[in-house]
């Protein structure tokens, strides 16, 4: 079966640094990631959507100058959260969707927990 | 933009008793729907995917229902146990943009 991995799964970084997680699709070639953050109490915001041979879409708060995302090939894809701050922290999923099972149907990751100092 | 809205918020029922979380949305283009559960401090679950205009799907110990014409999704947890509590997400993937939008969540308590 496919499967969606991320790590780390849990780090922290102090205020003011970056901290990089990554995104892996075992079993199928992931033509479009998506990328979303749950704050504190809150629900799924999608950050930005990267589909292969497309330019990666950011939603209206966030940036690629705040978070860079890398979809290099059909298995994996990296975000950096840049000069992070205490408003960053919250569980970070990576959502994948391509050439197996339904292909509407994002298979998330277990997401990367990210605690700032 | 697409928006999506879920309610209760919170909900407490007792055990044995049933739960109803309701998602309206208001892309009329949308095309996907789909509820996840979230135990406390852990990842999405996939309970449930609809697609047909109208639908009951019916899972272990729940049924999902869809209404098009409404703009309604709702899922219905038929008989609640304590290892039902926890927070429930509906998403609909907007037929403008291909996004996946997600409701706010209810955060279900089920008493023993």
């Amino acid at each position: 079966g496919a499967l969606v991995y991320q790590y780390p799964r849990r780090t922290i970084c102090k205020s003011g640094t970056s901290m990089r997680m990554e995104c892996q699709a075992v079993g199928f070639q992931a033509t479009s990631v998506a990328w979303y953050r749950q704050s504190p109490q809150k629900t799924f915001e999608l950050i930005a959507l990267s589909t292969v041979n497309s330019a990666i879409k950011y939603e209206q708060n966030f940036t690629q100058e705040k978070f860079p995302i890398s979809h290099p090939n059909l298995s994996f894809s990296s975000m950096t959260v840049l000069n992070a701050y205490l408003e960053d922290r919250g569980l970070y999923l990576c959502g994948a969707r391509g050439d197996w099972g339904d292909q509407n149907t994002l298979y998330f990751g277990a997401g990367t927990r990210l605690s700032v100092l | 933009g697409e928006q999506v809205e879920q309610r209760p918020p919170h909900l407490s029922v007792r055990e044995g008793d049933s739960a109803v979380i309701t998602c309206t949305y208001t892309d009329p283009n949308s095309y996907y729907f789909f509820w996840y559960k979230q135990e406390p401090g852990a990842s999405l679950q996939l309970l449930m995917k609809v697609f047909s205009s109208t639908e009951i799907n019916e899972g272990q110990g729940f049924t999902v229902l869809l209404n098009k014409k409404d703009k309604r999704l709702s899922l219905n947890l038929t008989a609640a146990h304590p290892g039902d509590s926890a927070a429930y997400f509906c998403a609909v993937r907007s037929g403008n943009t291909g996004k996946l939008i997600f409701g706010l969540g209810t955060t279900l308590q089920v008493q023993p």
